[in-house]
């Protein structure tokens, strides 16, 4: 069974960083393209990132709204996805998710989702 | 604003069918076949539904069907349940997005 578990979301000011995890089970994580989607309060979803599993070259591609300040990454001796956010603004407020990604257009499975809470 | 136009609502009684259309451009539903669909009840996480147009992943009834017409995709529930009641959301391969996705802005279903 397919299961994506987030965590180190939270509270945060204006201008701080977090660091988001996503540890990974039920599947080949090591080849596996993963993405982050996030939901504002009370609106619609958003792919924020994208990283390409180990066979295809590992690399990472982000949403114009946080290119430069979000960095996807992976561990995949610990089959665990991150995402650190740094210079966060009230915009990045969210629920993140942790998904699969398998076709680069389609996300199967998604993790429970973390409350980013950015305020002063 | 989202990429892909939805209706924010639509409603049904149970045992009805409804439909909910998802309306793109030429460089994103109108032009490949790979809508797919997400079902979210309040407080819990998407659920893919519909993939590549009209396929449905294992597990998911049969009373969920997707197509598409030019540049709108349609996802239809037919003899609906109280459970069907949530927001669902479309998304699309996209050649004007960085990421190569766009989403719908949503459609809440309301089963009356």
């Amino acid at each position: 069974e397919v299961q994506l578990v987030e965590s180190g979301g939270g509270l945060v000011k204006p201008g701080g960083s977090l660091r988001l995890s996503c540890a990974a089970s039920g599947f080949t994580f090591s080849n596996a393209w993963m993405s982050w989607v996030r939901q504002a309060p009370g609106k619609g979803l958003e792919c924020v990132g994208r990283i390409k599993g180990k066979n295809d070259g590992g690399t990472t591609d982000y949403a114009a709204p946080v290119k430069g300040r979000f960095t996807i990454s992976r561990d995949d001796s610990k089959d665990t996805l991150f995402l650190q956010m740094n210079s966060l603004t009230t915009e990045d407020t969210a629920v993140y998710y942790c998904t699969t990604d398998p076709t680069g257009y389609s996300f199967d499975y998604w993790g429970q989702g973390i409350l980013v809470t950015v305020s002063s | 604003q989202s990429a892909l136009t939805q209706p924010a609502s639509v409603s049904g009684s149970p045992g009805q069918s409804i439909t909910i259309s998802c309306t793109g451009t030429i460089s994103d539903v109108g032009g490949y076949n790979y809508v797919s669909w997400y079902q979210q009840h309040p407080g819990k996480a998407p659920k893919l539904i519909i993939y590549e147009v009209s396929n449905r992943p294992s597990g998911v009834s049969n009373r969920f069907s997707g197509s598409k017409s030019g540049n709108t995709a349609s996802l239809t529930i037919s003899g609906l349940q109280a459970d069907d009641e949530a927001d669902y959301y479309c998304s699309s391969y996209a050649t004007s997005s960085t990421l190569d996705v766009v989403f719908g802005g949503g459609t809440k279903l309301t089963v009356l």
